[in-house]
């Protein structure tokens, strides 16, 4: 079955460590996207990539960073120095956009719970 | 800048009561608009989609129509179920960007009360 997987699905973290959440797709999806989820807030972009080696900031990019080596894969890191890190991250994927105004469906993972100690 | 708003919730309702969500964007041009569903501890899914004005979006007993003079894109159900107890979201692509991204608004909890 094709489809986006995250883990893990909990992850509790110590205050000043650096951690890494996966998000493994297999929908041959060109784009990936980072959200964060807070309660009452919505999801906000952290980062997205629209092409293997390539990816830009979202809206709150400070304290964490990305890499896109493969297609299929686009881990997070949350670095010591995001203030606030406990949330609940999704990823999700789409085919590439080819034009502006043109939009195609992002399918999004089951999300990681991290919780800092 | 892009915005959405929705109402705030959470709504709670008993099964088989007619349900609408309010959603208005701020927007330049003609944004794509969407409904996420986000049933607990899992994901968010598409539940339908309108891309101009006037286009009505449905699935699942489902529906919002895109009013560009309103700025809105309301969601209704006739007759809600238990099962449809989730958190929704309301959420645009702006039309000048080519990357996809989404802009959401916080999300409403729905309760559906047997």
């Amino acid at each position: 079955d094709g489809g986006i997987t995250q883990s893990p699905k909990y992850l509790f973290r110590k205050e000043g460590q650096n951690v890494t959440l996966s998000c493994e797709q297999n929908l041959n999806h060109d784009a990936m996207y980072w959200y964060r989820q807070d309660p009452g807030q919505g999801l906000r972009l952290i980062y997205y990539s629209q092409i293997v080696n390539d990816f830009q900031k979202g809206d709150i990019a400070e304290g964490y960073s990305v890499s896109r080596e493969k297609k299929e894969s686009f881990p997070l890191t949350v670095t010591s120095a995001q203030k606030n890190p406990t949330a609940f991250y999704l990823c999700a994927s789409s085919r590439q956009s080819l034009s502006r105004g043109t939009y195609n469906e992002q399918f999004f993972g089951p999300g990681t719970r991290l919780t800092v100690l | 800048g892009d915005s959405v708003t929705q109402m705030e919730g959470p709504v709670t309702l008993s099964e088989e009561a007619f349900l609408t969500i309010n959603c208005t964007y701020t927007a330049t041009g003609y944004p794509s608009l969407f409904w996420y569903v986000q049933y607990p501890g899992e994901g968010l899914q598409l539940l339908l989609k309108a891309t101009k004005a006037d286009d009505k979006g449905s699935n699942k007993g489902f529906e919002a129509t895109y009013r560009k003079e309103t700025t809105s894109f309301h969601l209704e159900k006739g007759s809600v179920q238990v099962s449809d107890s989730a958190v929704y979201f309301c959420a645009l692509t702006p039309p000048r960007g080519s990357q996809g991204n989404l802009i959401f608004g916080k999300g409403t909890k729905l309760s559906v009360k047997p």
